[in-house]
Protein backbone atom coordinates (compact mmCIF):
# COMPACT_ATOMS: atom_id res chain seq x y z
CA UNK A 1 0.00 0.00 0.00
CA UNK A 2 1.18 3.09 -1.14
CA UNK A 3 -1.31 5.95 0.43
CA UNK A 4 -0.29 7.78 3.75
CA UNK A 5 -0.26 5.58 6.89
CA UNK A 6 -1.57 6.63 10.61
CA UNK A 7 -0.76 5.07 13.71
CA UNK A 8 -2.93 4.48 15.77
CA UNK A 9 -6.25 4.74 14.61
CA UNK A 10 -8.23 5.01 17.51
CA UNK A 11 -6.99 6.65 20.79
CA UNK A 12 -8.56 6.75 24.04
CA UNK A 13 -6.98 8.57 26.77
CA UNK A 14 -7.41 10.33 29.77
CA UNK A 15 -7.49 14.39 30.42
CA UNK A 16 -3.99 15.66 31.48
CA UNK A 17 -2.46 12.67 29.62
CA UNK A 18 0.02 12.84 26.52
CA UNK A 19 -0.62 11.14 23.25
CA UNK A 20 1.87 10.70 20.17
CA UNK A 21 0.58 10.31 16.78
CA UNK A 22 2.86 9.04 13.71
CA UNK A 23 2.07 9.69 10.14
CA UNK A 24 4.02 8.04 7.42
CA UNK A 25 3.25 9.89 3.65
CA UNK A 26 3.30 8.46 0.46
CA UNK A 27 7.07 8.24 -0.28
CA UNK A 28 8.13 10.59 -2.92
CA UNK A 29 6.34 13.37 -1.19
CA UNK A 30 7.97 16.03 0.23
CA UNK A 31 5.32 18.21 1.60
CA UNK A 32 3.61 16.98 5.08
CA UNK A 33 0.23 18.32 6.66
CA UNK A 34 -1.23 17.79 9.68
CA UNK A 35 -5.01 19.00 10.28
CA UNK A 36 -7.72 18.44 12.62
CA UNK A 37 -11.47 17.49 12.08
CA UNK A 38 -14.59 17.74 14.59
CA UNK A 39 -17.91 16.42 13.55
CA UNK A 40 -20.04 18.38 11.29
CA UNK A 41 -16.76 20.61 10.26
CA UNK A 42 -14.34 20.65 7.58
CA UNK A 43 -10.30 20.16 8.20
CA UNK A 44 -8.54 22.63 10.00
CA UNK A 45 -4.90 23.24 9.16
CA UNK A 46 -2.60 22.56 11.81
CA UNK A 47 0.70 22.44 10.35
CA UNK A 48 3.38 21.57 7.57
CA UNK A 49 6.44 20.48 6.84
CA UNK A 50 8.45 20.62 3.47
CA UNK A 51 10.92 17.81 4.04
CA UNK A 52 12.29 18.04 7.53
CA UNK A 53 11.44 21.94 8.25
CA UNK A 54 8.30 22.91 10.05
CA UNK A 55 7.13 26.06 7.81
CA UNK A 56 3.90 26.80 9.03
CA UNK A 57 2.03 26.81 12.12
CA UNK A 58 -1.67 28.05 12.68
CA UNK A 59 -1.75 30.27 15.10
CA UNK A 60 -4.83 28.80 16.74
CA UNK A 61 -2.20 25.84 17.82
CA UNK A 62 -1.83 25.31 21.62
CA UNK A 63 1.92 25.30 22.99
CA UNK A 64 0.93 21.77 24.02
CA UNK A 65 0.90 20.38 20.05
CA UNK A 66 4.27 20.00 18.95
CA UNK A 67 5.19 18.51 15.77
CA UNK A 68 8.49 17.03 14.40
CA UNK A 69 9.45 15.14 10.90
CA UNK A 70 12.98 14.58 11.97
CA UNK A 71 13.90 12.64 8.76
CA UNK A 72 12.23 14.16 6.31
CA UNK A 73 9.98 11.15 6.41
CA UNK A 74 7.88 10.10 9.00
CA UNK A 75 6.16 12.35 11.38
CA UNK A 76 4.91 12.93 14.67
CA UNK A 77 2.51 14.83 16.58
CA UNK A 78 2.51 15.34 20.11
CA UNK A 79 -0.34 16.59 23.00
CA UNK A 80 0.98 17.12 26.14
CA UNK A 81 -1.70 17.61 29.04
CA UNK A 82 -4.62 16.65 27.12
CA UNK A 83 -7.81 18.30 27.16
CA UNK A 84 -11.73 17.13 26.52
CA UNK A 85 -11.55 19.81 23.96
CA UNK A 86 -8.73 18.20 21.79
CA UNK A 87 -11.17 15.30 20.74
CA UNK A 88 -11.28 15.17 17.13
CA UNK A 89 -9.96 13.35 14.25
CA UNK A 90 -6.67 13.85 13.18
CA UNK A 91 -5.29 13.51 9.67
CA UNK A 92 -2.11 13.99 7.87
CA UNK A 93 -1.40 14.78 4.58
CA UNK A 94 0.80 14.15 1.92
CA UNK A 95 1.88 16.23 -1.32
CA UNK A 96 4.41 16.37 -4.35
CA UNK A 97 4.35 19.61 -4.80
CA UNK A 98 3.00 23.29 -3.05
CA UNK A 99 0.08 23.67 -5.05
CA UNK A 100 -0.62 20.13 -5.79
CA UNK A 101 -3.30 17.90 -5.12
CA UNK A 102 -3.15 16.52 -0.85
CA UNK A 103 -3.70 13.05 -0.16
CA UNK A 104 -4.83 12.54 3.71
CA UNK A 105 -4.15 9.17 5.39
CA UNK A 106 -7.23 7.57 7.20
CA UNK A 107 -6.88 9.82 10.32
CA UNK A 108 -6.70 8.77 13.90
CA UNK A 109 -9.55 9.51 16.26
CA UNK A 110 -8.89 10.94 19.97
CA UNK A 111 -11.06 10.57 22.07
CA UNK A 112 -9.92 12.53 25.55
CA UNK A 113 -12.47 10.96 28.42
CA UNK B 1 -16.84 35.95 7.26
CA UNK B 2 -15.59 32.20 6.74
CA UNK B 3 -12.54 32.25 4.33
CA UNK B 4 -14.61 29.43 2.20
CA UNK B 5 -18.52 28.55 2.38
CA UNK B 6 -20.18 26.25 1.44
CA UNK B 7 -24.14 25.26 2.15
CA UNK B 8 -24.70 22.50 4.55
CA UNK B 9 -27.41 20.50 3.10
CA UNK B 10 -28.59 17.67 3.15
CA UNK B 11 -29.11 18.31 -0.61
CA UNK B 12 -31.36 15.59 -1.33
CA UNK B 13 -31.44 14.29 -5.75
CA UNK B 14 -33.19 11.48 -7.11
CA UNK B 15 -30.70 8.78 -8.21
CA UNK B 16 -29.79 9.68 -12.31
CA UNK B 17 -30.38 13.36 -11.31
CA UNK B 18 -27.34 16.17 -11.55
CA UNK B 19 -26.48 17.47 -8.28
CA UNK B 20 -24.62 20.70 -8.42
CA UNK B 21 -22.56 21.72 -5.26
CA UNK B 22 -21.18 24.92 -4.46
CA UNK B 23 -18.59 26.70 -2.87
CA UNK B 24 -17.36 30.42 -2.02
CA UNK B 25 -13.86 32.10 -1.26
CA UNK B 26 -12.61 35.10 0.06
CA UNK B 27 -8.74 35.02 -0.76
CA UNK B 28 -8.51 36.48 -4.30
CA UNK B 29 -4.68 35.02 -4.07
CA UNK B 30 -5.96 31.39 -3.86
CA UNK B 31 -4.14 29.31 -6.70
CA UNK B 32 -5.65 26.02 -7.00
CA UNK B 33 -9.29 24.77 -5.90
CA UNK B 34 -9.51 20.68 -4.78
CA UNK B 35 -13.43 19.00 -4.11
CA UNK B 36 -12.92 16.02 -1.75
CA UNK B 37 -15.55 13.36 -0.92
CA UNK B 38 -15.91 12.09 2.49
CA UNK B 39 -17.86 9.09 3.47
CA UNK B 40 -18.63 9.22 7.37
CA UNK B 41 -16.46 8.41 9.64
CA UNK B 42 -13.71 8.04 7.12
CA UNK B 43 -10.69 10.38 5.73
CA UNK B 44 -11.40 13.16 2.71
CA UNK B 45 -10.46 11.29 -0.92
CA UNK B 46 -9.58 13.69 -3.17
CA UNK B 47 -12.59 13.24 -6.05
CA UNK B 48 -11.14 17.02 -8.54
CA UNK B 49 -8.94 20.01 -8.83
CA UNK B 50 -9.13 22.92 -10.94
CA UNK B 51 -6.21 25.58 -11.01
CA UNK B 52 -7.79 27.45 -14.44
CA UNK B 53 -11.10 29.19 -15.21
CA UNK B 54 -13.51 27.39 -16.50
CA UNK B 55 -14.64 23.88 -16.66
CA UNK B 56 -13.00 20.48 -15.94
CA UNK B 57 -14.61 16.95 -16.15
CA UNK B 58 -13.38 13.80 -15.45
CA UNK B 59 -15.65 11.01 -15.78
CA UNK B 60 -19.30 11.73 -13.79
CA UNK B 61 -17.85 14.87 -12.34
CA UNK B 62 -17.50 18.66 -13.71
CA UNK B 63 -15.55 21.09 -11.71
CA UNK B 64 -16.11 24.87 -12.55
CA UNK B 65 -14.19 27.38 -11.46
CA UNK B 66 -14.90 31.61 -11.70
CA UNK B 67 -11.87 33.47 -10.46
CA UNK B 68 -13.75 36.73 -11.07
CA UNK B 69 -16.55 36.26 -8.63
CA UNK B 70 -14.38 33.79 -6.48
CA UNK B 71 -16.75 30.55 -6.76
CA UNK B 72 -16.55 26.68 -7.58
CA UNK B 73 -18.85 24.24 -8.15
CA UNK B 74 -18.75 20.61 -8.58
CA UNK B 75 -21.10 18.85 -10.78
CA UNK B 76 -21.86 14.90 -10.34
CA UNK B 77 -24.13 13.68 -13.37
CA UNK B 78 -26.28 10.02 -13.12
CA UNK B 79 -25.98 10.03 -9.38
CA UNK B 80 -25.85 7.31 -7.75
CA UNK B 81 -26.93 6.06 -3.79
CA UNK B 82 -23.31 5.31 -3.56
CA UNK B 83 -22.59 9.21 -4.52
CA UNK B 84 -24.19 10.17 -0.59
CA UNK B 85 -21.74 11.65 1.13
CA UNK B 86 -19.94 15.33 2.39
CA UNK B 87 -18.94 17.20 -0.37
CA UNK B 88 -16.23 20.09 1.08
CA UNK B 89 -14.62 22.11 -1.24
CA UNK B 90 -10.68 23.19 0.14
CA UNK B 91 -8.81 25.93 -1.63
CA UNK B 92 -4.78 26.25 -1.24
CA UNK B 93 -3.71 29.78 -0.62
CA UNK B 94 -1.06 31.53 -2.48
CA UNK B 95 2.62 30.29 -0.65
CA UNK B 96 0.83 26.55 -1.23
CA UNK B 97 1.12 25.57 2.73
CA UNK B 98 -2.10 24.78 3.52
CA UNK B 99 -5.81 24.35 2.69
CA UNK B 100 -8.72 25.82 3.93
CA UNK B 101 -11.86 23.85 3.53
CA UNK B 102 -15.45 25.13 3.64
CA UNK B 103 -17.81 23.04 6.11
CA UNK B 104 -18.94 20.69 3.60
CA UNK B 105 -22.14 19.81 2.14
CA UNK B 106 -24.10 16.63 2.77
CA UNK B 107 -25.13 15.17 -0.11
CA UNK B 108 -27.99 12.23 -0.59
CA UNK B 109 -29.20 10.49 -3.39
CA UNK B 110 -32.57 8.81 -2.80
CA UNK B 111 -32.90 5.55 -4.83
Amino acid sequence: DTGVSQNPRHKITKRGQNVTFRCDPISEHNRLYWYRQTLGQGPEFLTYFQNEAQLEKSRLLSDRFSAERPKGSFSTLEIQRTEQGDSAMYLCASSPSGVGEQFFGPGTRLTVL
Amino acid sequence: QKEVEQNSGPLSVPEGAIASLNCTYSDRGSQSFFWYRQYSGKSPELIMFIYSNGDKEDGRFTAQLNKASQYVSLLIRDSQPSDSATYLCAVNNWAGNMLTFGGGTRLMVKP
